[in-house]
């Protein structure tokens, strides 16, 4: 069953605005991993926050993780077209070891 | 590194066939991979967990004899659809966990999609 849930469902921006989306999680976690993906392709990893950190960045992402909320957020900052992809978050939970449990994910739109 | 592939990339069959999907670990070996499905527009779906030289483990719901998992070598596993009908029409992905490395990195295939006419 899908662990997460996230929003928006969809979200469509322009180059250079921020675009920020929300996961939340039902179980306690080891960690939480946010991915791209590229229409029709596999899944690129971008980011790992674990259960003890609160917040993380990487480049124009930042990642931040409310385990009493059991939520996660992830930023883009200044988005650009090649952004646009559907971003999904990936919950490890502390009963399943190695086992990732996906969000819905959201679409993201950036338009030039 | 960590470079996982899968074959065939598309895949269009009729009902009733077989169809099997490789999923390769290209230059790391894999004790653990993940076989997951994802409909249009939909989130992955966790099918089975399967390790080296064991039977794998499948999530509640799928069929185990419907989705066949094999994987015989530490670089090498296969899900077999067998007897296709139109709604496993899908796209199938794989991931790999790395031999020593941490349960937490998985690497992901890109992905093959299946369509049963």
């Amino acid at each position: 069953s899908q662990q997460g849930e996230e929003d928006p469902q969809a979200l469509s921006i322009q180059e250079g605005e921020n675009a920020t989306m929300n996961c939340s999680y039902k179980t306690s976690i080891n960690n939480l991993q946010w991915y791209r993906q590229n229409s029709g392709r596999g899944l690129v990893h971008l980011i790992l926050i674990r259960s003890n950190e609160r917040e993380k960045h990487s480049g124009r992402l930042r990642v931040t993780l409310d385990t009493s909320k059991k939520s996660s957020s992830l930023l883009i900052t200044a988005s650009r077209a090649a952004d646009t992809a559907s971003y999904f978050c990936a919950s490890m939970t502390t009963d399943s070891w190695g086992k990732l449990q996906f969000g819905a994910g959201t679409q993201v739109v950036v338009t030039p | 590194g960590a470079v996982v592939s899968q074959h065939p990339s598309r895949v269009i069959c009729k009902s009733g066939t077989s169809v099997k999907i490789e999923c390769r670990s290209l230059d790391f070996q894999a004790t653990t991979m993940f076989w997951y499905r994802q409909f249009p527009k939909q989130s992955l779906m966790l099918m089975a967990t399967s390790n080296e030289g064991s039977k794998a483990t499948y999530e509640q719901g799928v069929e185990k004899d419907k989705f066949l998992i094999n994987h015989a070598s530490l670089t090498l596993s296969t899900l077999t659809v067998t007897s296709a009908h139109p709604e496993d029409s899908s796209f199938y992905i794989c991931s790999a966990s790395a031999l020593g490395g941490t349960p937490n990195e998985q690497f992901f295939g890109p992905g093959t999609r299946l369509t049963v006419l």
